[in-house]
C-alpha cells in the first residue's frame, strides 16, 4: 500500500488558464475527499465521492471547480479559467466509510 | 463562523516536557474528532481520534481529552520531542464523515 497519491505535486499556471489535478486514493477505500488549504489555514472541504457518486458538492468554490470520479477509483479536480486566489494548496484524502482520513501530499497551486 | 476553532497560532515547549494542544467547537452535531499533524510540503497525518461517547484516548506518548458540555478538546504529548515540532490540526466529523478543521497549532519542542 503506497497510500494516497497526488499529481503534479506542483503547478504553475497564467491566470485564465485551465488546470486539472490528479488524485489516486488507497485501494480499498471507497470514499476520496478534495479540501483547499491556503496560508495559516486549516484544509476546507471542497467535495466527496463514495465510489463514483459524488455525494456533497455544494461546497465547491464557484462554478469553475468541478470533479469526476468516473470508474469509482482515481479522481481528477479541475479548475476553469484560473484567478490569483485560486493559488492554494489542493488535497485529495481517501477513506473507508466510517473511518479516519488519510490525506495525500497535496498539490500547491501557483497562479500567475 | 468559524465552528473549530484553535486559538492558539504557536506553541513551544522543551524537550521531556508535556505539549498541550487546545481545540474548541461550536456545533453540538459533531460525533468524532481527530488530531492531525503536518510538516512543510506534506499532507496532514493522521495521529489520534475520539468519538463523542468517550473523555478520553490513550495511543502512547498521546492523549486526547473530550470535554462535551465544554464543546473542548486536547491533545497532551508526553514526554515531548523534537520531532514532534510540526503543525496540529484539530478536525471534527458530521455525519457525513465531513471534517471540518481548526487553523492549526505550531509546536516547536526545543532540545
Amino acid at each position: 500500500d503506497t497510500g494516497v497519491s497526488q499529481n503534479p505535486r506542483h503547478k504553475i499556471t497564467k491566470r485564465g488558464q485551465n488546470v486539472t489535478f490528479r488524485c489516486d486514493p488507497i485501494s480499498e477505500h471507497n470514499r476520496l475527499y478534495w479540501y483547499r488549504q491556503t496560508l495559516g489555514q486549516g484544509p476546507e472541504f471542497l467535495t466527496y465521492f463514495q465510489n463514483e457518486a459524488q455525494l456533497e458538492k455544494s461546497r465547491l468554490l464557484s462554478d469553475r471547480f468541478s470533479a469526476e470520479r468516473p470508474k469509482g477509483s482515481f479522481s481528477t479536480l479541475e479548475i476553469q479559467r484560473t484567478e490569483q486566489g485560486d493559488s492554494a494548496m489542493y488535497l485529495c484524502a481517501s477513506s473507508r466509510v466510517t473511518d479516519e482520513q488519510y490525506f495525500g501530499p497535496g498539490t500547491r497551486l501557483t497562479v500567475t | 463562523d468559524q465552528q473549530v476553532k484553535q486559538n492558539s497560532p504557536s506553541l513551544s515547549v522543551q524537550e521531556g516536557r508535556i505539549s498541550i494542544l487546545n481545540c474548541d467547537y461550536t456545533n453540538s452535531m459533531f460525533d468524532y474528532f481527530l488530531w492531525y499533524k503536518k510538516y512543510p510540503a506534506e499532507g496532514p497525518t493522521f495521529l489520534i481520534s475520539i468519538s463523542s461517547i468517550k473523555d478520553k484516548n490513550e495511543d502512547g506518548r498521546f492523549t486526547v481529552f473530550l470535554n462535551k458540555s465544554a464543546k473542548h478538546l486536547s491533545l497532551h504529548i508526553v514526554p515531548s520531542q523534537p520531532g514532534d515540532s510540526a503543525v496540529y490540526f484539530c478536525a471534527a466529523r458530521d455525519a457525513g464523515n465531513m471534517l471540518t478543521f481548526g487553523g492549526g497549532t505550531r509546536l516547536m519542542v526545543k532540545p
